[in-house]
């Protein structure tokens, strides 16, 4: 069980530029988030998933767009970004019943230019 | 959105102290309230997830417990160790799973 995965780890963008964070779980969770974490701001949530086929926006969604791929796959894609949207990004799964746990990604670490 | 505060900011607690902080919330709309250990450079782990009011929870020397009618919960660390060292961060979650962090509190325990 590789739990939970996220790619790149790290990236470097120009102002203007879009890319596309990828997230996959393997737990078989319906659930699946998207925080970001600034210094001083804690995690926010920036969308999520709450079931295959679904997705709701988060505290701080400007910016972004995602994509519930499948019931592994949960993309965050920056459109053209901005150098606000610096920041380590995680991806984090939940299984749907509320007794348990988030499982989060290792991080992305953005920086924009 | 809600408001969730931690409390204190940072703390630095000789090994062997114990210790607690505080999180309080919203009382409306809760449905759940995670606590997570937040090491640098690694991701969060979950250490309770607690549904009830008056829920209590324990693994080894880490306790929390949880008021859902005034809005907060603690956690206690019973005689602190360098490798607790690391924020930790509560959240309250909505039913759909999604969860508002506090900003953490930073743990510093000395040797």
């Amino acid at each position: 069980n590789a739990g939970v995965t996220q790619t790149p780890k790290f990236q470097v963008l120009k102002t203007g530029q879009s890319m596309t964070l990828q997230c996959a779980q393997d737990m078989n969770h319906n659930s699946m988030y998207w925080y970001r974490q600034d210094p001083g701001m804690g995690l926010r949530l920036i969308y999520y998933s709450a079931s295959e086929g679904t997705t709701d926006k988060g505290e701080v969604p400007n910016g972004y767009n995602v994509s519930r791929l499948n019931k592994r796959e949960f993309s965050l894609r920056l459109e053209s970004a901005a150098p606000s949207q610096t920041s380590v990004y995680f991806c984090a799964s939940f299984r749907g019943s509320l007794s348990y746990e988030q499982y989060f990604g290792p991080g992305t670490r953005l920086t924009v230019t | 959105i809600l408001n969730v505060e931690q409390s204190p900011q940072s703390l630095h607690v000789q090994e062997g102290d114990s210790t607690n902080f505080t999180c309080s919330f919203p009382s409306s709309n809760f449905y759940a309230l995670h606590w997570y250990r937040w090491e640098t450079a690694k991701s969060p782990k979950a250490l309770f997830v607690m549904t009830l009011n008056g829920d209590e929870k324990k693994k080894g020397r880490i306790s929390a417990t949880l008021n859902t009618k005034e809005g907060y919960s603690y956690l206690y660390i019973k005689g602190s160790q360098p490798e607790d060292s690391a924020t930790y961060l509560c959240a309250p979650g909505g039913s759909q799973g999604n969860l508002i962090f506090g900003k953490g509190t930073k743990l510093s325990v000395k040797p």
